[in-house]
């Protein structure tokens, strides 16, 4: 079935430092693919997404390309910021309807 | 645009008691809305579709008798949990589809209503 994998956490980062949340996908078609944000005590927040393989989203310094091949949606930032601290989570839809989540990786970054 | 609000944000209640959840589109009218259910430190689990107008469409293992679905308009949507118990404590996020968008296959989020049952 359709499943998305991604990295444990948690992750702790010193502020300044590169960011890498892998994330993979297992589906039958083509979805898009999403990163969602989560700040403690909140809900979900649409960071980025990707519509089509080899398409990069981008938003507030993150990024993450559609990889086919790979069946990957990395989440990367080149800096990170204490502001940065919450939980990630990638998705994959394929028609808006059903959205399936990976398990969250919650990040915390350290001044 | 596209603010989805949730009512209320934190409730306790006693075992045994019925809480019930809101979820609003704001500026937006939302024909499909999803209620998922989120345990600490874990990912997000779809407890049902709620189509305006029609019944809920429940995934496998949600009783639907216990988690009571109603869309009875455009912009609202509720969850009710009957004779809650402890183990319903959870965090129940709910989600829109803004169909007026050119981006079909976005979900606009809640913030999150968090259940405390005594």
């Amino acid at each position: 079935g359709d499943s998305v994998t991604q990295m444990e956490g948690p992750v702790t980062l010193s502020e300044e430092a590169f960011l890498t949340i892998n994330c993979t996908y297992t589906a039958t078609g083509y979805p898009s693919l999403f990163w969602y944000v989560q700040y403690p005590g909140e809900g979900l927040q649409l960071l980025l997404k990707a519509t089509k393989a080899d398409d990069k989203g981008s938003n507030k310094g993150f990024e993450a390309t559609y990889r086919k091949e790979t069946t990957s949606f990395h989440l990367e930032k080149g800096s990170v910021q204490v502001s940065d601290s919450a939980v990630y989570f990638c998705a994959l839809s394929f028609t808006g309807n059903q959205f399936y989540f990976g398990t969250g990786t919650s990040l915390t970054v350290i001044p | 645009g596209a603010v989805v609000s949730q009512h209320p944000s934190r409730v306790i209640c006693k075992s045994g008691t019925s809480v019930k959840i809101e979820c609003r589109s704001l500026d937006f009218q939302a024909t499909t809305m999803f209620w998922y259910r989120q345990f600490p430190k874990q990912s997000l689990m779809l407890m049902a579709t709620s189509n305006e107008g029609s019944k809920a469409t429940y995934e496998q293992g949600v009783e639907k008798d216990k988690f009571l679905i109603n869309h009875a308009s455009l912009t609202l949507s509720t969850l009710t949990v009957t004779s809650a118990h402890p183990e319903d404590s959870s965090f129940y996020i709910c989600s829109a589809i803004n169909p007026g968008t050119l981006d079909y296959n976005e979900q606009f989020f809640g913030p999150g209503t968090r259940l405390t049952v005594l």
